[in-house]
């Protein structure tokens, strides 16, 4: 089954603990994305990465660290620098340069308690 | 950077009459502009996509026109259903240096009665 995987569907952190959100694609696509969706403020980049090794800060990328190293995967790490974590997370990748489609995995909630 | 913005931010219809969600943009580089369409508890999943060099793009009961002089562009959707009613996200591509990136819209939330 092709596409894009995210890992856990669920996840329940104490406040003051980093965490990590795993996302995985076997598309062979060059860029992978994280979003944050909250109620009513659509989707918020995060971070960006366009290949291997390299990475761009998005939007609101305080608070949060990634890494690129295989292709494949795109961990975003949330740390316990952000202010407000819970909120559902959103990783994305696309063929090339977002003029092609991006595809999104399922998402995971994270919730601090 | 890119800004988008969506309107309305609730839409309800009847079954069979159309549906219009409005979107602007304000980076007049950006040229990619995708619609996404998300239903309760899924992903996000595109539905049609316009690029800056065409006016109106077409697909079934789904349309998408640009106007680049004004910078916005909106989905319509004709004959509405009730498996139309979703989240629908507009989204435009800002392009930065060498790195591209998708901004989208805060959304619209299509409900479609019967």
């Amino acid at each position: 089954d092709g596409g894009i995987t995210q890992s856990p569907k669920y996840l329940f952190r104490k406040e003051g603990q980093n965490v990590t959100l795993s996302c995985e694609q076997n598309l062979n696509h060059d860029a992978m994305y994280w979003y944050r969706q909250d109620p009513g403020q659509g989707l918020r980049l995060i971070y960006y990465s366009q290949i291997v090794n390299d990475f761009q800060k998005g939007d609101i990328a305080e608070g949060y660290s990634v890494s690129r190293e295989k292709k494949e995967s795109f961990p975003l790490t949330v740390t316990s620098a952000q202010k407000n974590p819970t909120a559902f997370y959103l990783c994305a990748s696309s063929r090339d340069r977002v003029y092609t489609e991006a595809f999104f995995g399922q998402g995971t909630r994270l919730t601090v308690v | 950077g890119e800004n988008v913005e969506q309107h309305p931010s609730t839409l309800s219809v009847q079954e069979g009459d159309s549906a219009v969600i409005k979107c602007t943009y304000s980076d007049s580089a950006s040229n990619y502009f995708p619609w996404y369409k998300q239903e309760l508890g899924k992903r996000p999943q595109l539905i049609i996509d316009i690029r800056s060099n065409v006016g109106e793009k077409k697909d079934q009961r789904i349309a998408v026109t640009l106007n680049k002089t004004a910078k916005h562009f909106s989905l319509h959707i004709t004959e509405t259903q009730p498996e139309d009613s979703a989240v629908y996200f507009c989204a435009a591509s800002d392009r930065t240096g060498t790195a591209s990136k998708l901004t989208f819209g805060t959304g619209t939330r299509l409900q479609v009665t019967l």
